[in-house]
């Protein structure tokens, strides 16, 4: 089954400066990868997702790569602010006609310093 | 959007009894829910797959009879924990797929 394993796992930076956690993932018939952010006691919320027909989303302050061939995938926070401060989550799941089971990886506490 | 309810949100119960937690999806049909479990500071932990009348499908290492999910209708899926001990004290959270993926609130499990 699918393995994703994501880094770092705590990531601590100055307010301003750019954040990038660094997912990989082992089936090669995976083709959705979000990233979520969690709050304490709460529901994952989507912050950007990539299919596997594309290499790069943005949406403004926040871009995801994906590079197929190495089955690896990043997520990029630009000019952060001390609300970024939470857990996010990388996953991966397959198609409509494959698995669809979602399986993340192990998470990033990413702190961001007034 | 597609919404995906949630109940209880939180729940306390005495060791050995049973506790039931509902995901209805209320504006979509889901043919299939997915159970995770999420302990404090690690991750969302995908339990197992209910699919609409038919049975669930579990992950490797849990137990299909201690954590009985029933899947009997498109809107409502349910995972009873059986026989609750203090070490199943977690965080439960259901999710289906429309597009992308919905999740409810989760269940704060507490077992005393």
């Amino acid at each position: 089954g699918e393995n994703v394993e994501q880094h770092p796992s705590t990531l601590s930076v100055q307010e301003g400066d750019s954040a990038v956690i660094k997912c990989t993932y082992s089936d090669s018939a995976s083709n959705y990868f979000p990233w979520y952010k969690q709050e304490l006691g709460k529901r994952p919320q989507l912050i950007i997702d990539i299919r596997s027909n594309v290499g790069e989303k943005k949406d403004q302050r926040i871009a995801v790569t994906l590079n197929k061939t190495a089955k690896h995938f990043s997520l990029h926070i630009t000019e952060t602010q001390p609300e970024d401060s939470a857990v996010y989550f990388c996953a991966a799941s397959g198609s409509q006609g494959g698995s669809e089971k979602l399986v993340f990886g192990k998470g990033t506490k990413l702190t961001v310093n007034p | 959007g597609a919404v995906v309810s949630q109940h209880p949100s939180w729940v306390i119960c005495k060791s050995g009894t049973s506790v039931k937690i509902e995901c209805r999806s209320l504006d979509f049909q889901a043919t299939t829910m997915f159970w995770y479990r999420q302990f404090p500071k690690q991750s969302l932990m995908l339990m197992a797959t209910s699919n609409e009348g038919s049975k669930a499908t579990y992950e490797q290492g849990v137990e299909k009879d201690k954590f009985l999910i029933n899947h009997a209708s498109l809107t409502l899926s349910t995972l009873t924990v059986t026989s609750a001990h203090p070490e199943d004290s977690s965080f439960y959270i259901c999710s289906a797929r429309k597009g992308g993926y919905t999740f409810g609130s989760g269940t704060r499990l507490t077992v005393v």
